[in-house]
């Protein structure tokens, strides 16, 4: 089936820094990519749609100077946490729609990510 | 008013109990609807879509009624393995478009 590979899937990174998150389709193309956020005991929300070769399309309120996507091929698309803050603390998990006859979605592991 | 609206819980139940689970969505337009089940600190899993006509998937049942815009997910004989966190899902299409989550309804199963 449809796997998406996601790593890391924790980090824990000082305040300032920047992480960066993959989601990799593994045997299947990922045209769009879809960035979620989960912080705890609330639902997931969406952050970004990615398309492969274009800018992502960023939900109100996220800041895409801040959380940076990039999918440069069919395959690989990244999310960047710049500067992160403990507020930016939470689980971020990338899903991909699979062009299978089925056309579900296939999502990543997730990455936990800890600022301190 | 939010777009899917689930109560959180926790459901406490007893193993082989029956529970049932209502979520209700704010766009008519909606087209597609599933249940997702989350363990902690996982990905979410897709457990069945939901079709207008209702569907059995072993110990699980979805409903939908577009006319009220309700979906509800009954489990049977309830499992200890079926503690977890269950997600009302709609789509606005069938097509591209991301998927819109619930909050989810916490269920944890007693021995």
């Amino acid at each position: 089936g449809a796997v998406v590979s996601q790593h890391p899937s924790w980090v824990i990174c000082k305040s300032g820094t920047s992480v960066k998150i993959e989601c990799r389709s593994l045997d299947f193309q990922a045209t769009t990519m879809f960035w979620y956020r989960q912080f705890p005991k609330q639902s997931l929300m969406l952050m970004a749609t990615s398309n492969e070769g274009s800018k992502a399309t960023y939900e109100q309120g996220v800041e895409k100077d801040k959380f940076l996507i990039n999918h440069a091929s069919l395959t690989l698309s990244t999310l960047t946490v710049t500067s992160a803050h403990p507020e930016d603390s939470s689980f971020y998990i990338c899903s991909a729609r699979t062009a299978h006859v089925f056309y579900g979605y296939t999502f990543g592991s997730g990455t936990r990510l800890t600022v301190v | 008013r939010k777009e899917v609206e689930q109560d959180p819980g926790p459901f406490n139940v007893p193993e082989g109990a029956t529970v049932a689970f209502n979520c209700t969505y704010s766009n008519s337009a909606s087209q597609s609807f599933f249940w997702y089940r989350q363990d902690c600190r996982k990905e979410p899993k897709l457990l069945m879509s939901v079709y207008s006509s209702g569907n059995e998937d072993g110990r699980f049942t979805a409903q939908l009624n577009r006319a009220s815009q309700y979906i509800s997910l009954l489990i049977r004989d309830s499992k200890l393995s079926d503690s977890a966190t269950y997600l009302c899902v709609v789509n606005l299409s069938s097509g591209n478009t991301p998927l819109v989550f619930g909050k989810g309804t916490r269920l944890s199963v007693i021995a």
